[in-house]
């Protein structure tokens, strides 16, 4: 069986701290990408970056950064000097190559004060 | 460049009456749709999807039905809203079935049954 945990309900930084959010996906399947996707009060779904599940390497796109450990099928999602903008809900969703959807994870809800 | 549209963005409906909620993608051929549906406070449970016209997959039992009736057009059906039913909707499409596209989100419709 798939199990996507986000165990972090709800997390609070203060303007211009980092913040680390988590995602665990347990699988058996070897390939595999992870979707981040960012719902800001407003509403819409916002897809925000995708990694795979058979590089390791970190990745950096702006102020966000990815980290993949295999060994623990952890996907960490970090915001570098976080921004009042950035409070929203955040998602983690796996996609394997048999599967044509998404199952997304039960969230994060970042709040970001000044 | 692609686009989705959804509408109606709020809609607030008596139990027992009917409900359609359209979607159309603009921009790219023979997508994959899905239809989500959010509880309040909860996350995403995935309702419909479909790879292609007259090709319907339900993930979830219960009184909605989705139909593709053109390439580009997936519609959200109800002959009966149950309180239940209440909630945010969302549509989204994939290009194809490669496990490495991400779905890109519509606005969503505000669903409230009374």
């Amino acid at each position: 069986a798939q199990k996507v945990t986000q165990a972090q309900t709800e997390i609070s930084v203060v303007e211009k701290e980092d913040v680390t959010l988590d995602c665990v996906y347990e699988t058996r399947d070897t390939t595999y990408y992870l979707f981040w996707y960012k719902q800001p009060p407003s509403g819409e779904l916002v897809f925000l970056i995708r990694r795979n599940s058979f590089d390791e390497q970190n990745e950096i796109s702006g102020r966000y950064s990815w980290n993949f450990q295999k060994s623990t099928s952890s996907f960490n999602f970090t915001i570098t000097a976080s921004q009042v903008v950035d409070s929203a809900v955040y998602f983690c969703a796996p996609r394997t190559g048999t599967a044509s959807k998404l199952t997304f994870g039960t969230g994060t809800r970042l709040q970001v004060t000044l | 460049s692609q686009t989705i549209h959804q509408w109606p963005a709020t809609l607030v409906q008596p139990v027992g009456s009917p409900l359609s909620l359209e979607c159309t993608v603009e921009g790219t051929s023979n997508p994959n749709l899905y239809w989500y549906r959010q509880a309040a406070g909860r996350g995403l449970q995935l309702l419909f999807y479909s790879v292609g016209i007259g090709q319907i997959s339900s993930e979830v039992p219960q009184n909605l039905s989705a139909s593709r009736p053109q390439d580009r057009q997936f519609i959200l059906s109800s002959k009966k809203l149950l309180l239940s039913d209440s909630g945010f909707y969302l549509c989204a499409w994939s290009g194809g079935v490669s496990y490495n596209s991400p779905l890109h989100f519509g606005n969503g419709t505000r669903l409230t049954v009374t």
